[in-house]
């Protein structure tokens, strides 16, 4: 069943604006990941977070955990064009290996 | 040196016929993965195989057979394709340390008409 949810659904900013995405799911996890996907490509796995960290940090990326709220939050900040794509969160619930879940994504486009 | 690569890259066929994914591997990874991502750009996982062994088969009709012939190649067999098999179907790696991101490949987009 899906597990993480994004929001928002779309997004829409300029250049060097931050974009903040978040995500909740509903059962305990082992950790979660974001990952990037540009039209008509792969997903990119861009960070995990494990459930016992409330921050992490990739370059321009910024993660926060909130486990007691069931909650995620990606940051971008200074974005570029070349940031425009869908972002996934995943979550790993530690149950059974590679039971990965993901939500339906937020597509984020930036404006130059 | 595409670290994970999948072929083909589009596939239209008509229902009824039985058709291959391929997917192979270059990292080392123990563990592959098929995903399907529908319209709406769910993904959800259909199978996973962790050294050559099915690890998990998700609610998937048994038309769609996936076979491992080794750690490195994880290949997908659909029998008797639908108009409901159309989306597109990812591969995956990773390794077995759970604290480890999924590598993907680029996605076999599948049209069945």
């Amino acid at each position: 069943s899906q597990q993480g949810e994004e929001d928002p659904q779309a997004l829409s900013i300029q250049e060097g604006e931050n974009a903040t995405m978040n995500c909740s799911y509903k059962t305990s996890i082992n950790n979660l990941q974001w990952y990037r996907q540009n039209s008509g490509r792969g997903l990119v796995h861009l960070i995990l977070i494990r459930s016992n960290e409330r921050e992490k940090h990739s370059g321009r990326l910024r993660v926060t955990l909130d486990t007691s709220k069931k909650s995620s939050s990606l940051l971008i900040t200074a974005s570029r064009a070349a940031d425009t794509a869908s972002y996934f969160c995943a979550t790993d619930r530690g149950s059974t290996l590679g039971r990965l879940y993901f939500g339906r994504g937020t597509q984020l486009t930036v404006w130059p | 040196d595409t670290a994970v690569s999948q072929t083909p890259k589009y596939l239209v066929t008509q229902m009824g016929n039985d058709k291959s994914i391929k997917c192979e591997q270059n990292l080392g990874h123990d563990t592959m993965y098929w995903y399907k991502q529908d319209s709406k750009k769910f993904l959800k996982i259909m199978f996973s195989y962790n050294n050559k062994e099915l690890i998990i088969n998700e609610t998937v009709p048994n038309r769609f057979s996936p076979k491992s012939p080794d750690k490195a190649h994880l290949n997908l067999h659909i029998n008797s394709l639908e108009l409901g098999d159309s989306a597109v179907y990812f591969c995956a790696s990773s390794l077995r340390d759970r604290d480890y991101g999924y590598t993907f490949g680029s996605g076999t987009r599948l049209t069945v008409v």
